[in-house]
């Protein structure tokens, strides 16, 4: 069935260093690919989002591609703030509008 | 724009006891979404309803879960009876737009301990 990989975390960097969090899907369509951020206390939020290859999602500094050929959509920031500090959750569309999350990647940002 | 609410925030309970859990979508928002998120693990969808009809419920576990969206606005999961393993965050989301591209707005959770 469909289903989503993320890298482990968690991820601890220093405040403006570069963000990588790597995602891979399968699925037996060509899916819709997000990334949503979960901030300590709070629901899901959405963050960016690619409905097609080649597409690039970006918001809030973050960006990520949709990759046909490696069936990947990595999320990257060029300089991460205290303030990004949360999980971070790859996700794919599937049937019915569902959404197919993977585990999660949880993001420490120190000054 | 009000967002998704859910009542309560926070429930323990001891196993074989049951709870409910209360959502309310964006107003307007046809699809609501019930998701189970087991700490250290992606939410895994229970159940979907577009209106108070149900489209995907193949991964709710019916012998002690059910569901019901009356009227189609507000929705409501129930535990009966509660096992260690339903501890988790019981998340709800809604959204508006049917096919893709689409976006589902969430609310912050019920975090579920069982005892």
């Amino acid at each position: 069935g469909d289903s989503v990989t993320q890298m482990e975390g968690p991820v601890t960097l220093s405040e403006e260093a570069f963000l990588t969090i790597n995602c891979t899907y399968t699925a037996t369509g060509y899916p819709s690919l997000f990334w949503y951020v979960q901030y300590p206390g709070e629901g899901l939020q959405l963050l960016l989002k690619a409905t097609k290859a080649d597409d690039k999602g970006s918001n809030k500094g973050f960006e990520a591609t949709y990759r046909k050929e490696t069936t990947s959509f990595h999320l990257e920031k060029g300089s991460v703030q205290v303030s990004d500090s949360a999980v971070y959750f790859c996700a794919s569309s599937g049937g019915y509008n569902k959404l197919i999350f993977g585990a999660g990647t949880r993001l420490a940002v120190h000054p | 724009e009000a967002g998704v609410a859910q009542s309560p925030r926070y429930k323990i309970i001891e196993k074989r006891q049951s709870v409910a859990f209360w959502c309310n979508p964006i107003s307007g928002h046809a699809t609501l979404y019930w998701y189970q998120q087991i700490l250290g693990q992606g939410p895994k969808l229970l159940i979907q309803f577009q209106n108070n009809g149900v489209v995907d419920d193949s991964q709710l576990p019916k012998d002690r879960f059910s569901a019901e969206r009356l009227k189609g606005v507000d929705s409501t999961l129930k535990i009966q009876p509660a096992k260690l393993e339903d501890s988790a965050v019981y998340l709800c989301a809604s959204s508006n737009v049917r096919g893709a591209p689409y976006e589902q707005y969430f609310g912050p959770g019920t975090r579920l301990t069982v005892t």
